[in-house]
């Protein structure tokens, strides 16, 4: 059975931090991730997809990293700011199945 | 902005009540999905509809059940509401081409609609 873990569950930065959030995946056998922002009692924002062919996706300061064969990803936000406060979402379908399972998600708060 | 729009925003019912959300999906995706959030939680995959058929499910009762329409909106009803059936469902569109067997695109989230059970 797929999990999926998100650590740290909470983040507090400065403004300008550049920061690493983590996403890990105990069955490797997946064909894509997803990272997802959501604002507070909002819907998900799709940042980025990574196929699991591919080792990383970049958009602006959003940088995915794939590790499929350790079971992680990260994200990488570089120069943080306090428009970026929201919690962070993970997801992964298992197998060839359309639906996706999520991480706990990360809550983030950048300090002005 | 996705393109994907539920209705209602906010709902309050109380237990045993039966409710029916909806989801009008992108223009041009054939596949819909409903996820059940909790607070503090992530997302929890309740089923699954592509061109009107089920297409796969969660673990959640058959008081959960789904319709997809023609013009690829959909709607989640449930029955018999509980306490614990209030949570933020979301509905996801996507486009599957299913040409590899496998699920390769993004899936677009609407806002939401938040369920308060009494």
């Amino acid at each position: 059975k797929q999990e999926v873990t998100q650590i740290p569950a909470a983040l507090s930065v400065p403004e300008g931090e550049n920061l690493v959030l983590n996403c890990s995946f105990t069955d490797s056998a997946i064909y894509n991730l997803q990272w997802f922002r959501q604002d507070p009692g909002k819907g998900l924002t799709s940042l980025l997809l990574i196929q699991s062919s591919q080792r990383e996706q970049t958009s602006g300061r959003l940088n995915a990293s794939l590790d499929k064969s350790s079971g992680r990803s990260t994200l990488y936000i570089a120069a943080s700011q306090p428009g970026d406060s929201a919690t962070y979402l993970c997801a992964v379908p298992p197998g060839n199945t359309g639906k996706l399972i999520f991480g706990q998600g990360t809550t983030l708060q950048v300090k002005p | 902005e996705t393109g994907v729009t539920q209705s209602p925003t906010h709902l309050i019912k109380t237990r045993g009540q039966q409710v029916t959300l909806r989801c009008s999906s992108q223009s041009g995706h054939n596949t819909v999905s409903w996820y059940q959030q909790a607070l503090g939680q992530g997302p929890q995959f309740i089923f699954q509809y592509y061109r009107e058929e089920e297409n796969g499910r969660g673990n959640f009762p058959p008081r959960f059940s789904g319709l997809q329409f023609p013009n690829y909106s959909s709607e989640l009803n449930v029955n018999a509401l509980e306490l614990d059936d209030s949570a933020l469902y979301l509905c996801a569109s996507s486009l599957e081409i299913w040409t590899s067997g496998a699920s390769t695109d993004t899936q677009y989230f609407g806002p939401g609609t938040r369920l308060t059970v009494l």
